[in-house]
């Protein structure tokens, strides 16, 4: 079965830094772009950045550059990203997403999410 | 930045038409994604490249697009559409990925 896979629920403190994962199964994980998409509570879809993990190859929207870090390990077919510093305003539900092709840049294939809480 | 302008808001009575437009600069000339997203759930593709459709989604479901306007079509509206409803399109200027807003589609 084709499948994005996601870390659980994490609960981290302004200021600490997290890493979350999307694992990949059923699929050539390098031969697809990984892109990350955030929904903060209440609110639409926001689209992060996209990684191909063949190469790493990252390309960031503008407003999150700077803020996380995007990286995939091939090894165990496993996308994350990154916070260093984590702020209030990080909390949201992040999703992980398959991008069909270069030709169909859909979505195709999404995680079911990772609720990211940042509370003091 | 490329921006996508949608209704906050569309109800419909059920097995009525539900259309959900899609707004933006020339988007006749890119390719629109359609996704459902239900509370609690992830966002599911539901139309792709304006018209293609899933083979799991019914064909209720209808996409097209022209000019400056790309249009989400619901025919025979039940009560298990009453969901969230994105638009995307890849800008190819500045190869950025943007979503539209969002329209919340009520079944009355």
């Amino acid at each position: 079965e084709v499948l994005l896979v996601q870390s659980g629920a994490d609960l981290k403190k302004p200021g600490e830094s997290l890493k979350i994962s999307c694992k990949a199964s059923g699929y050539s994980f390098t031969s697809f772009w990984i892109g990350w998409v955030r929904q903060k509570p209440g609110k639409g879809l926001e689209w992060m950045g996209i990684i191909y993990p063949g190469d790493s190859d990252t390309t960031y929207n503008p407003s999150f550059q700077g803020q996380v870090t995007m990286s995939a390990d091939k090894s165990i077919s496993t996308a994350y990203l990154q916070w260093s510093s984590l702020k209030a305003s990080d909390t949201a539900m992040y999703y992980c997403a398959r991008r069909l092709s270069s030709s169909s840049r859909v979505f195709d294939l999404w995680g079911r999410g990772t609720l990211v809480t940042v509370s003091s | 930045s490329y921006v996508l302008t949608q209704p906050p808001s569309v109800a419909v009575a059920p097995g009525q038409t539900a259309r959900i437009t899609c707004g933006g600069n020339n988007i006749g000339k890119k390719s629109v994604h359609w996704y459902q997203q239900k509370p609690g759930q992830a966002p599911v593709v539901v139309v792709y490249d304006d018209s293609d459709r899933p083979s799991e989604i019914p064909e209720r479901f209808a996409g097209s697009n022209s000019g400056n306007t790309a249009t989400l079509t619901i025919s025979r509206v039940e009560a298990g559409d009453e969901a969230d409803y994105y638009c995307q399109v890849w800008d190819n200027n500045s190869d950025l990925y943007v979503f539209g807003g969002g329209t919340k589609l009520t079944v009355l």
